[in-house]
């Protein structure tokens, strides 16, 4: 138990397909982060909310949306994705300047 | 182009031998972090070194970091076959929040019983 609950923990879904997924932290931090992990390519940040309020968000194609609507909880809303989107998609949290507690991610594979 | 780059990609060793792990980074650092995963998890955090730090230990663990060199190494001592794993390293280039934390590719380690 990580203490980072994400949902689902593998995903298959079409290009046309609309999906979401859920981050869950249960620590009282209160920053919230996103990161991509493809094969053989470094852990790529994708967006970083701080009290709620997106504080990064690193050139991500517009078919990702996250949102954070309280600071416990964080979703990554997809559409349109393209093959290359498949990938582990990891979920932290942390309190500024302390290191990230991840969860265990969820395998996506866009078909 | 990548801030933390991991040396070597892949290590194997034998249970009892001592495990280093080597990281080099591009710019100036706030801290370095180094953290686990194992395969289809999550990363663990390992050891946070602040760059006033030069070395730090944790158990079977101790980091180095020379700032002068932007290198960092990892040694695990008395390697056992559950260390077996991922090892990334992280540099934190924010100013101390920890919101650019940018991760190298890791070197994976197996440890043979």
């Amino acid at each position: 138990e990580t203490g980072v609950t994400q949902t689902p923990r593998h995903l298959v879904m079409g290009m046309t397909n609309k999906k979401s997924l859920k981050c869950e932290q249960h620590l009282g931090h209160n920053a919230m982060y996103w990161y991509k992990q493809s094969a053989k390519k470094p852990l790529e940040l994708m967006f970083v909310y701080s009290l709620e309020e997106r504080v990064e968000n690193n050139s991500v194609p517009s078919r990702f949306s996250p949102e954070c609507p309280n600071s416990s909880h964080l979703f990554l809303h997809l559409h349109t994705l393209q093959p290359e989107d498949s990938a582990l998609y990891l979920c932290a949290s942390s309190w500024p300047g302390s290191p990230l507690h991840f969860g265990n991610g969820t395998r996506l594979t866009v078909t | 182009s990548q801030q933390g780059e991991e040396d070597p990609q892949a290590l194997s060793i034998q249970e009892g031998e001592n495990a280093t792990m080597n990281c080099s980074y591009k710019t100036s650092i706030n801290n370095l972090q180094w953290y686990r995963q194992n395969s289809g998890r999550g990363l663990v955090h390992l050891i946070l070194i602040r760059s006033n730090e030069r070395e730090k230990h944790s158990g079977r663990l101790r980091v180095t970091l020379d700032t002068s060199k932007k290198s960092s190494s990892l040694l695990i001592t008395a390697s056992r076959a559950a260390d077996t794993a991922s090892y990334f390293c992280a540099t934190d280039i924010s100013g101390g929040s920890n919101y650019k934390l940018t991760f190298g590719k890791g070197t994976l380690l197996t440890v043979n019983p």
